[in-house]
């Protein structure tokens, strides 16, 4: 596609149910990566896939939080248990490969609040 | 590990009066440093970035950014304000010894008064 897209972009959930963030890269990009963007926390790193690499998960805050991507596209953040602290901007972006220079291209977002 | 500094809040500026937001980095590496620009409610867009070459990097929406390994900076410039740049602006490292991880400062809100 043209842009990183992302859904649903806007999302509200009980505290302790499920959520499934959707990614659809850039075509022909093999990195991708997500990002929190919250109030208080600036943008914080949480997962990175590279082609068939083993992701980076470093990021991810706890066990709840997992992500998966699947045939090398699109990429799915789940979140268990959601709590109210979850509430936040999930950002998706792309780069073209992993290399450090690549630009990263984010999307639009995905609004989750957690009440 | 990388870090960013953006040490303003906010920024505030005349219209048609020149524009600078401030960033400083750390990186162990060779920095590779990007800025983006997030209007409310959106996405964040690259506006430009410095891997080699040339100080000083020119981007979109006349933007640029000058590159100064000594003082460790790559501030944002415009010469000339819109009230249409009014956005929060976000400076970002990435360490050229492959760490998958880009470090954004915690953003300056410029706000261009007409």
């Amino acid at each position: 596609g043209a842009g990183v897209s992302q859904s649903p972009s806007n999302k509200v959930t009980e505290k302790g149910k499920d959520v499934e963030l959707r990614c659809d890269p850039i075509s022909g990009h093999t990195a991708l990566y997500w990002y929190r963007q919250s109030l208080g926390q600036g943008l914080e790193f949480l997962i990175y896939f590279q082609g068939n690499s083993a992701p980076d998960k470093s990021g991810l805050p706890s066990d709840r939080f997992s992500a998966e991507r699947t045939g090398g596209s699109v990429s799915t953040l789940t979140i268990q248990r959601t709590q109210q602290e979850d509430s936040a901007v999930y950002l998706c972006a792309s780069s073209r490969t992993g290399l450090t220079g690549n630009t990263i291209y984010f999307g639009e977002g995905s609004w989750l609040t957690v009440v | 590990a990388q870090s960013v500094a953006q040490p303003e809040d906010q920024v505030n500026v005349a219209e048609g009066n020149p524009l600078t937001v401030k960033c400083t980095y750390s990186v162990s590496g060779n920095p590779y440093l990007f800025w983006y620009v997030q209007y409310p409610n959106r996405g964040l867009q690259f506006l430009l970035k410095y891997i080699t070459g040339d100080n000083l990097v020119k981007g979109s929406y006349g933007f640029e950014a000058e590159f100064n390994k000594s003082q460790t900076s790559f501030h944002l410039k415009k010469p000339s304000a819109l009230v249409s740049d009014s956005a929060l602006y976000f400076c970002a490292v990435r360490d050229s010894g492959g760490n998958n991880r880009l470090a954004f400062g915690k953003g300056n809100q410029v706000v261009v008064i007409p």
